[in-house]
């Protein structure tokens, strides 16, 4: 079980938009920032999204991120087929003094 | 450009050690805290644990706590985890990366290409 709840899979045609959600608590999303990475198949995690909504130099601005009290978003725009990937939300928790991840999110492009 | 090549994973037995390394290139390893993350076959990642830029600081996954210790040696820029006491539930893929701005954050934005630690008899 991860400390941070995210859904299994989700899914959206080309060019559509998708949502990815994060749910945590007080002692981890509600008092910390989030990062957001993208894993592609048979690759090491990429960072898209850091501090709740921030993009590293290179990351597209069809990905987004938010945060809302104790969950937080990814939004991807104008979906490609190369956005196919596990994606992961990452954040500190206070109370186990150790970071922590979601159990990842599989997104299909039809 | 920055790079973090991770080695030292292999076949081990349950109950034994095994050191892994992690070599940085390309930045000032000496400024950054540095984590360990892994991800069991088919599975999603686990954060493990993490160094602060000097050393000081370090902060575990309550799976590897007492098991596990990070280190590093900057005058190498090389970044290490020895395991001890190794589990089956330890195989994984080990991936190391940078942290970017202080250690009780998961800003993770350098990654090496993981190294495959399997336990078993």
């Amino acid at each position: 079980q991860s400390v941070l709840t995210q859904p299994p899979s989700v899914s959206a045609a080309p060019g559509q938009k998708v949502t990815i959600s994060c749910s945590g608590s007080s002692s981890n999303i509600g008092n910390n920032f989030v990062s957001w990475f993208q894993q592609l198949p048979g690759t090491a995690p990429k960072l898209l999204i850091y501090d709740n909504n921030n993009r590293p130099s290179g990351i597209p601005d069809r990905f987004s991120g938010s945060k809302s009290g104790t969950s937080a978003t990814l939004d991807i725009t104008g979906l490609q087929t190369g956005d196919e990937a596990d994606y992961y939300c990452g954040t500190w928790d206070n109370s186990l003094s150790a970071g922590v991840f979601g159990g990842g999110t599989k997104l299909t492009v039809l | 450009q920055v790079q973090l090549v991770e080695s030292g994973g292999g076949v081990v037995q349950p109950g034994r050690s095994l050191r892994l390394s992690c070599a940085a290139s390309g930045f000032t390893f000496s400024s950054y805290a540095m984590v360990w993350v892994r991800q069991a076959p088919g599975k999603g990642l686990e954060w493990a644990a993490i160094i602060s830029y000097d050393g000081n600081n370090k902060y575990y996954a309550d799976s590897v706590k007492g098991r596990f210790t990070i280190s590093r040696d900057n005058s190498k820029s090389t970044l290490y985890l020895q395991m001890n006491s190794l589990r089956a539930e330890d195989t994984a893929v080990y991936y190391c990366a940078r942290v970017r701005g202080g250690e009780m954050v998961t800003r993770n934005d350098y990654w090496g290409q993981g190294t495959l630690v399997t336990v078993s008899s």
